[in-house]
């Protein structure tokens, strides 16, 4: 069955520091995703991955990066987190390939103090 | 700007009947429509898509309804079931990397 595990489910940090939200997905996934979920936003995309080593800016990219060192992992770092990324934060992942749909993570819950 | 809207934040149904949840989306390049379902303190799950050729996608209880013209789909599910209670979240991709999401409606199922 298709699985994508997300590091923490909760994560308490303070503002200024720096964090990393981790994913793995254990069904070798070409691409990858990063979101964070607000209330009346819905989800928006931070940055997504076609293949290890390379990135692409979402709709909200600013005071985030993201690592993709191997295919079935895709790091999402808060450079100095600050309170305006708490937020619920959702890994995705998809095959290549025509269009499919995504199979998610359960997220992780970030609170910035 | 929000390129796909749901515009109910809500919705209640009695157990049986028929929940009907509307999603608009602007762009005319999206030629492919999905819905996913979230329960709380999980992540959304795939339930139906929709591609642009078709207008009318069934599976089970659940049928997508896509009206091109007016740049509007609908999620019917019929008959309704205390379990299928959930944020709905509907979105569509023009090239198939990208998804852009609505802003969820939270169906409740009442018994």
């Amino acid at each position: 069955d298709v699985k994508v595990t997300q590091s923490s489910r909760y994560l308490v940090k303070r503002t200024g520091e720096k964090v990393f939200l981790e994913c793995v997905q254990d069904m070798d996934h070409e691409n990858m995703f990063w979101y964070r979920q607000d209330p009346g936003l819905g989800l928006r995309l931070i940055y997504f991955s076609y293949d290890v080593k390379m990135k692409e800016k979402g709709d909200i990219p600013e005071g985030y990066s993201v690592s993709r060192e191997k295919k079935e992992r895709f790091s999402l770092i808060l450079e100095s987190a600050s309170t305006n990324q708490t937020s619920m934060y959702l890994c995705a992942s998809t095959a290549q390939g025509g269009i499919q749909p995504q199979h998610f993570g359960d997220g992780t819950r970030l609170s910035i103090l | 700007d929000q390129q796909v809207k749901q515009n109910s934040p809500s919705l209640s149904v009695q157990e049986g009947r028929i929940s009907i949840l509307n999603c608009d989306y602007t762009n005319s390049m999206f030629d492919y429509f999905l819905w996913y379902k979230k329960y709380p303190a999980e992540g959304p799950t795939f339930l139906i898509s929709i591609s642009s050729i078709k207008d009318k996608n069934e599976d089970g209880r659940f049928t997508v309804f896509l009206n091109k013209s007016a740049k509007h789909l609908s999620l019917h599910i019929v008959p309704s079931q205390p379990g299928d209670s959930a944020v709905y979240f509907c979105a569509a991709s023009a090239t198939g990397n990208q998804f852009y999401f609505g802003t969820g409606t939270s169906l409740t199922v009442i018994p």
